[in-house]
């Protein structure tokens, strides 16, 4: 069974750091690309973050570039978040998928973790 | 402002069709595939279409997308009340280099 857990989450101030994992398993974690994506409390889904399955090429939201970092590890099966200068806009529930839309070689493979809620305080 | 324009809202009474759009440019539908979510309250997002037309195991064939141009739609037919959901389409953006979404539309099934 494909799983997808998000950790990491909760309250952070503003200006502050919080690194995001999300751990695989139930598949080859190494032959997909991975995604962040991110829902503000009552909005809509906005990306975050892309990375290929090696790990080479990252793609980030135009809004986002040079605060978050997107990495993995494929030893570890495990997907990653850093971020950094945090403001209270960045307030939403943080969701690690596997990536269709950047790979659609991958077809259906489209899972989603459960989300991990990050909460910024000014 | 998302790069996939959606209307926020869309209504039916069970059994009827109901047609979302989202309609984008050039540099995303008009050149890539589109996707669409399901989305029900406090869950993960649940992928409906792929590839613009194909569905996964598993979602009814009541669900169904297409694509003109620069704007695609998702049709649901024999509307049902645990259709109610939020819906959102998804590509892949040349000139952002990036995933861009719809804002999103809440279907309410009256």
């Amino acid at each position: 069974e494909v799983q997808l857990l998000e950790s990491g989450g909760g309250l952070v101030q503003s200006g502050g750091s919080v690194r995001l994992s999300c751990a695989a398993s139930g598949f080859t974690f190494s032959n997909y690309a991975m995604s962040w994506v991110r829902q503000a409390p009552g909005k809509g889904l906005e990306w975050v973050s892309s990375i290929t399955d090696s790990g080479d090429t990252t793609y980030y939201a135009d809004s986002l570039k040079g605060r978050f970092t997107i990495s993995r590890d494929n030893s570890k099966s495990t997907l990653f978040l850093q971020m950094n200068s945090l403001r209270a806009e960045d307030t939403a529930v943080y969701y690690c998928r596997t990536d269709i839309v950047l790979v659609p070689a991958s077809l259906d493979f489209d899972y989603w973790g459960q989300g991990t809620l990050v909460t910024v305080s000014s | 402002q998302s790069v996939l324009t959606q209307p926020p809202s869309a209504s039916g009474t069970p059994g009827q069709r109901v047609t979302i759009s989202c309609s984008g440019s050039n540099s995303n539908i008009g050149s890539n595939f589109v996707f669409w979510y399901q989305q029900l309250p406090g869950t993960a997002p649940k992928l409906l279409i792929y590839r613009i037309n194909q569905r996964p195991s598993g979602v009814p064939d009541r669900f169904s997308g297409s694509k003109s141009g620069t704007s695609a739609s998702l049709a649901i037919s024999g509307l049902r009340s645990e259709d109610e959901a939020d819906y959102y389409c998804a590509g892949w953006d040349d000139r952002l280099s990036g995933v861009v979404f719809g804002g999103g539309t809440k279907l309410t099934v009256l």
